[in-house]
C-alpha cells in the first residue's frame, strides 16, 4: 500500500550495531504494527501501538524496541543487532471499527534486513 | 489463543473455483475471521473478513458455519495472478494476532 512507506527498503549491518527501521503512513490511522517474516514462514508480531505514547509488546519483542513519535510514524529499533534478526520486516496500519479483530491492516512494502 | 489450521499447499487451474478451509476449533465469542493474501516479497493484502454466515465482496466469499469452528475462503474463477500464500487469522485482541504458515496456492494454466 503506497500510503504506508518504510525506510530503508534494504539494509545490511553488522552484529552489535544499533539500527532503526522507520514507518510512515498517510492514512490517518491510529493503530500501527511491526512484524517480522522469516523465509517460508508467516508474519510474527513484534510490537503494536494504538495511539501516540501507547506501546504494546507482541509475540517476539525481545531484542527490539519501538517509538511512536506521532500518529503517522512508528519506528523499530534493534539495539544490538544479531544474525538471527535477519528477516523481512513489515509495518502495518489498521482501519478499525470495533473490537481489535474488526479491522483491516494495510502493509508497507517491507524492509529486508541482513545482519552479518 | 484461537489456533488455526490450514492446508500447507493447494493446486488448481485457471478458471476453477478454489476453496481454502481454515480450522479454528477454539474460536472465542468476540473473535473475527480475517483472510489475507501475500505475494513474494510483498506485504499481505486484506481479502475478506467475517463473523458468521456468509460474506461476499468483489474478490472472494467467506463461508462460516453456525458453530464458527471453521471457515472457507472461496475464490471464484481463479487466474494465474491468484498464485500466492493465503493466511487465515482469528482474533479479537491485537496480542492474539497469529499469521501461521498459511496456504500456498498455485494456479496452473
Amino acid at each position: 500500500d503506497a500510503d504506508v512507506t518504510q525506510t530503508p527498503r534494504n539494509r545490511i549491518t553488522k552484529t552489535g550495531k544499533r539500527i532503526m527501521l522507520e514507518c510512515s503512513q498517510t492514512k490517518g490511522h491510529d493503530r500501527m504494527y511491526w512484524y517480522r517474516q522469516d523465509p517460508g514462514l508467516g508474519l510474527r508480531l513484534i510490537y503494536y501501538s494504538f495511539d501516540v505514547k501507547d506501546i504494546n509488546k507482541g509475540e517476539i519483542s525481545d531484542g527490539y524496541s519501538v517509538s511512536r513519535q506521532a500518529q503517522a510514524k512508528f519506528s523499530l529499533s534493534l539495539e544490538s543487532a544479531i544474525p538471527n534478526q535477519t528477516a523481512l520486516y513489515f509495518c502495518a496500519t489498521s482501519d478499525h471499527w470495533g473490537l481489535a479483530g474488526e479491522e483491516t491492516q494495510y502493509f508497507g512494502p517491507g524492509t529486508r534486513l541482513l545482519v552479518l | 489463543l484461537a489456533k488455526t489450521t490450514q492446508p500447507i499447499s493447494m493446486d488448481s487451474y485457471e478458471g476453477q473455483e478454489v476453496n481454502i478451509t481454515c480450522s479454528h476449533n477454539n474460536i472465542a465469542t468476540n473473535d473475527y475471521i480475517t483472510w489475507y493474501q501475500q505475494f513474494p516479497s510483498q506485504g499481505p493484502r486484506f481479502i475478506i473478513q467475517g463473523y458468521k454466515t456468509k460474506v461476499t465482496n468483489e474478490v472472494a466469499s467467506l463461508f462460516i458455519p453456525a458453530d464458527r469452528k471453521s471457515s472457507t475462503l472461496s475464490l471464484p474463477r481463479v487466474s494465474l495472478s491468484d498464485t500466492a500464500v493465503y493466511y487465515c487469522l482469528v482474533y479479537s485482541s491485537a496480542s492474539k494476532i497469529i499469521f501461521g504458515s498459511g496456504t500456498r496456492l498455485s494456479i496452473r494454466p
